[in-house]
């Protein structure tokens, strides 16, 4: 079946100006996260949808960065007025309604390829 | 602040040479889990532990889940080129996984 997929899988930016990355989470999965990853290092949570519930947004760095979540699917994360300091692999996952499925399953997240961001 | 911590950071092993990695942190967790991240992909899952000591085995890969939920380890035995990637271990609490800092292993043929 059909993973996780990201788009773009690459995107050069001028400083200054705005990005839209999109993420089509796993078909059935209601929630799904955000994570930004520098070179090499471990991932930074960014935001976390659950169903039509309000987002967590406890990990965004600055106001320049939103996400939205279009019919419980498809998600896309803007950042505006883009930094140098914003370049690094932007990574999506999803997984089972991990408060109603209940088990080991409901805690497994399944990761797109991600999309590399430079701003130049 | 970094809720776990992993260690080593780097490591490079010659190829049939046993290894641990570790996951620690002051805070429980849920559940946790090990992915493996080649470079350009996303992280895989490679299993998840859900109680206090548990051990899981998958091939040459030994996972364990300390018996306070707060740390676990990763044994890889007779290691192969093909174990070569970022390792990365995340702890599930409430509805937010902390991922470590990674552990990035090279195995030289």
């Amino acid at each position: 079946g059909a993973g996780v997929s990201q788009s773009p899988s690459n995107k050069v930016t001028e400083k200054g100006k705005d990005v839209e990355l999109r993420c089509d989470p796993i078909s059935g999965h209601t929630a799904l996260y955000w994570y930004r990853q520098s070179l090499g290092q471990g991932l930074e949570f960014l935001i976390y949808f659950q169903g039509n519930s309000a987002p967590d947004k406890s990990g965004l760095p600055s106001d320049r960065f939103s996400a939205e979540r279009t019919g419980g699917s498809v998600s896309t994360l803007t950042i505006q007025r883009t930094q140098q300091e914003d370049s690094a692999v932007y990574l999506c996952a999803s997984s089972v309604n991990p408060l109603t499925s209940g088990g080991v399953g409901s805690y497994e997240q399944y990761f797109g390829p991600g999309t590399r961001l430079t701003v130049t | 602040t970094q809720l776990l911590e992993q260690s080593p950071q780097f490591l490079s092993i010659q190829e049939g040479e046993n290894l641990t990695v570790y996951c620690n942190s002051s805070s429980v967790f849920s559940s946790l889990q090990w992915y493996r991240q080649e470079p350009g992909e996303g992280p895989v899952l490679l299993v998840t532990v859900v109680t206090g000591g548990e051990v899981k085995k998958l091939k040459r890969l030994t996972f364990q889940f300390g018996d306070a939920r707060k740390d676990s380890s990763l044994h890889i035995t007779a290691a192969q080129p093909g174990d070569t990637g970022l390792y990365l271990c995340a702890g599930a609490k409430g509805n937010q996984f902390y991922f470590g800092t990674g552990t990035s292993l090279t195995v030289i043929p």
